[in-house]
Order: structure tokens, then sequence, then C-alpha cells
């Protein structure tokens, strides 16, 4: 089973600032199947990149992410208050058929 | 607009069951692989088991295997998690989520339903 870990476990930092969250697998990851999503307190998930680069629908431009192998970044070019939230990273594995989470980055304002 | 709401959490009791719904609109059901995705108060999200859009494969992860049953009925547009002897390990908000045409990610999640597992 591949896990996913995440660093760091809290990030803070000011509006503005720029933000950059690591996901790195215990073996390699098809870039294809490496997901992020940002949970704020009290809501559910919301997918903001898949394939490890492409932003979902309606997610503004400044989330972008990149990585391949088994170091994963999602890069927030300039954080807004809106965005102070807890990110995890996400991998598929097909066989079987399987999904595995990071613990979480806790992005927090400074 | 795609709509996921779940339903049937509460209070239950150690070794006992209980039976979660997720009601899906604004989307072809049928298409779709769906998963039951979890988070325990306070802690990240675990994945507990995906359906094939037809209902012919399914798949668990290991710590619900042989306790959990995933299902659905694609007339009505429900997916279902039966939860069998349940622990306090089990208490946690359950989500319902929709997977991408290509099973990678999840591209739509539900609010949530709340189970508590304790006497």
């Amino acid at each position: 089973e591949i896990v996913l870990t995440q660093s760091p476990g809290t990030l803070s930092l000011s509006p503005g600032e720029r933000a950059t969250l690591s996901c790195r697998a215990s073996q390699s990851v098809s870039s294809s199947f490496l997901a992020w999503y940002q949970q704020k307190p009290g809501q559910a998930p919301r997918l903001l990149i898949y394939g490890a680069s492409s932003r979902a629908t309606g997610i503004p431009d400044r989330f972008s992410g990149s990585g391949s192998g088994t170091d994963f970044t999602l890069t927030i070019s300039r954080l807004e208050p809106e965005d102070f939230a807890v990110y995890y990273c996400q991998q598929y594995d097909s066989s079987p058929r399987g999904y595995t989470f990071g613990q979480g980055t806790k992005l927090e304002i400074k | 607009e795609v709509q996921l709401l779940e339903s049937g959490g509460g209070l239950a009791q150690p070794g006992g069951s209980l039976r979660l719904s997720c009601a899906a609109s604004g989307f072809t059901f049928k298409t779709y692989a769906m998963s039951w995705v979890r988070q325990a108060p306070g802690k990240g999200l675990e994945w507990v088991s995906v359906m094939s859009g037809s209902g012919g494969s399914t798949y668990y992860a290991d710590s619900v295997k042989g306790r959990f049953t995933i299902s659905r009925d694609n007339s009505r547009n429900t997916l279902e998690l039966q939860i069998n002897t349940l622990t306090a390990a089990d208490t946690a908000v359950y989500y319902c989520a929709k997977g991408s045409s290509s099973w990678y990610y999840f591209d739509c999640w539900g609010q949530g339903t709340l189970v508590t597992v304790s006497s």
C-alpha cells in the first residue's frame, strides 16, 4: 500500500504570501492518479487539483499543482483569506482499486 | 448541478448496525463509480469503499472489509453503506463522493452524515 506523507503538518503564513505544500509518496505514483482537496471547518472536502496539475472547475489560477514520481507540490501563489484551510493529497491504486489520503496540511493565518 | 445528500447517521450502540444512504441528483448516476469516505473527529480523510457505476465491482479498505457492505440502486439514484458490528473506531462523519469518469479522484462530495458509536 502506498503511503502519502504531507509536510509541513501546519503552515503559518499571512495573506498575500506564497504557500508551498508537499506530498511525498512511499513509492512512485502516476501523475494521473494524484489529486488535491481543500477542506474548511465543518465543510466537505472540495477538489482543487487532479492529474497532479489540472485545476478543477471553478478553482482560481492562484492554485497550481506540480510534481511526478514520489514528490508532488500544491502551490498557492498569493494567499487570500478564504484559502486558510486543511489540504489533503490523495492517490489512486489501480490494483486492487483503492484510494489513499495524506494526513493533511493545515494552512493557518500567521 | 450535482448534489449528494447523505442520511442515516446517528447514535448507535457498540456491536450494532447502521445503514447510511446517499441520494444523488444532477448527473447520470449509473455512469459513475461512487465511494464512501469517512473522517473521525479531528482526524484526516479515510477512504472506505467504492462501487462501480453498474454495481458489478466493489472494493473496500482493509480496515472495514467483512463488516461494511456498499450497494447502489441506479433506478433510484441512491448509494448505501451497511455497517455491522459497530465499534467506537467507526465514529466519524461519512461522506458520499462521486468518482471521476476515470475513477482516479472524487469530483463532488456530499455534506456528510455523522455516525457516533457509544453506549
